[in-house]
């Protein structure tokens, strides 16, 4: 049981390139979120999906596209990658409810150069 | 929108003392839930404790311990015999629970550092 899974750990991108973060989970949660971390600041929602089919727009989702065609995959997709979307991206999962907790990936650390 | 506000950016405590981390949060909601997470060096985000709003009886999780006052939105984070491996990012964390998703909304976080 490996929780939740993110790939890659670390991504070096120019301005303007475009890449996708893949988050996995073996939990067979229903709900999936993806969260981005500054200095500074606490965890900001970017898009959230609460099963497979369906994605939801979160706090700061401008720039972030995103995709859930397998209920145990997410994906987090930068078209145009800006100076701006450098940072920590976590995925999370959690069983539908509400006394769910959100079990979170390791990040991926990432820099728009 | 939820706030949630952290006013301790760093705190320090000597190895087997007591510390407690604040955490206040702005909400209309009469139900709710409260977290805290703790990130050590790993990076990895770790459920620390959780409060629902609707029971007043404090949770506690072996060292951990939570003060909630409902009232005055406050939710402060009580780590008794502190140890080496509580050093980390404690952030506390608010949840709306509704239709469709269960969003966390975080404070900025409390770095903790345990003194040997």
């Amino acid at each position: 049981n490996a929780g939740v899974t993110q790939t890659p750990k670390f991504r070096v991108l120019k301005t303007g390139q475009s890449m996708t973060l893949l988050c996995a989970q073996d939990m067979n949660h229903e709900y999936m979120y993806w969260y981005r971390q500054d200095p500074g600041m606490g965890l900001r929602l970017i898009h959230y999906s609460v099963g497979e089919g369906t994605t939801a727009k979160g706090e700061v989702p401008d720039g972030y596209n995103v995709s859930r065609l397998k209920k145990q995959n997410f994906l987090l997709g930068l078209e145009s990658a800006a100076p701006s979307q450098t940072s920590v991206y976590f995925c999370a999962s959690s069983y539908r409810g509400v006394t769910n907790t959100q079990y979170f990936g390791p990040g991926t650390r990432l820099t728009v150069l | 929108a939820q706030t949630v506000t952290q006013s301790q950016p760093e705190m320090s405590v000597q190895e087997a003392e007591t510390v407690t981390l604040s955490c206040t949060y702005d909400t209309s909601e009469s139900n709710y839930y409260l977290f805290w997470y703790k990130q050590p060096p790993s990076r990895q985000m770790i459920l620390v404790i959780r409060q629902e709003a609707y029971k007043q009886q404090n949770a506690t999780e072996n060292r951990f311990s939570v003060n909630f006052q409902k009232a005055a939105k406050s939710f402060s984070l009580k780590i008794s015999d502190s140890q080496l491996g509580d050093t980390a990012m404690y952030f506390c964390a608010f949840m709306k629970p509704q239709t469709g998703a269960n969003n966390l909304f975080f404070g900025t976080g409390t770095r903790l550092t345990v003194i040997p």
